[in-house]
């Protein structure tokens, strides 16, 4: 799976827009694109996943360039209960074992009231 | 609530002994993943069991050993603890095996080793 690069924290207010980067610039053709975020000591929370095409789902967007080295996970209208260590994980789509998640560090999403 | 339960919430047990960590996936659900949390190597994937079966290893310790019964639930075992065997352990499940299939974490136990 390919090497994911976040940044190591990030704030933002109540109410605003939390637009989390995330830049995967060896993925591949068939590597999909998934984000899970992780409450304090929580067990993780999947979020959504793309392989080329824009997503929205309930929780939140997410943005991958046309190029596909890099995304852009997008919360609305964040929460204080947003704040929470997001991952950005590649997986690939198909023809490798079914191993488990590769975990980073994450970006550290703190939203300030 | 993803679903996936785990048992106990909390361990507490000495060096050189030897626990066991209980986990039921969603309902439906054939695979179940287990993942070590600790302060100083993250998130890590120690193994997966699909359908009864080991499907695949990832970093874990030959003191550590799993198993998923006909039910699918699946036990972690963990044996000689050590010091360094405390952490967050988290159970996941996923309806198949493959690599694209959405993992549901559990609330995860947390083994305290003293």
């Amino acid at each position: 799976d390919a090497k994911t690069t976040q940044p190591p924290s990030m704030d933002c207010a109540e109410g605003r827009a939390a637009n989390l980067p995330c830049n995967h610039s060896t993925i591949s053709g068939n590597e999909y694109v998934y984000w899970y975020r992780q409450i304090h000591s929580q067990g993780p929370q999947y979020i959504i996943h793309g392989l080329k095409n824009n997503e929205t789902n309930e929780m939140a967007s997410l943005i991958i360039t046309e190029d596909r080295k890099s995304s852009t996970l997008i919360l609305p209208h964040a929460t204080l209960r947003d704040t929470a260590v997001y991952y950005c994980i590649v997986r690939v789509a198909a023809g490798g074992g079914a191993d488990g998640l590769t975990f980073g560090k994450g970006t550290h999403l703190i939203i300030q009231p | 609530d993803s679903g996936v339960t785990q048992t106990p919430k909390h361990l507490i047990t000495a060096t050189g002994q030897r626990v066991t960590l209980r986990c039921s996936p969603r309902s439906g659900d054939l695979s179940v993943y287990w993942y070590q949390q600790s302060l100083d190597q993250g998130l890590q994937f120690l193994i997966q069991y699909y359908n009864g079966e080991e499907r695949a290893k990832g970093n874990i310790l030959e003191r550590f050993s799993a198993q998923q019964f006909p039910d699918l639930h699946s036990e972690l075992n963990l044996s000689s603890l050590e010091l360094g065997d405390s952490a967050l352990y988290f159970c996941a499940s996923s309806p198949l095996a493959g690599p694209t299939d959405t993992q549901y974490f559990g609330p995860g136990t947390r083994l305290t080793v003293l």
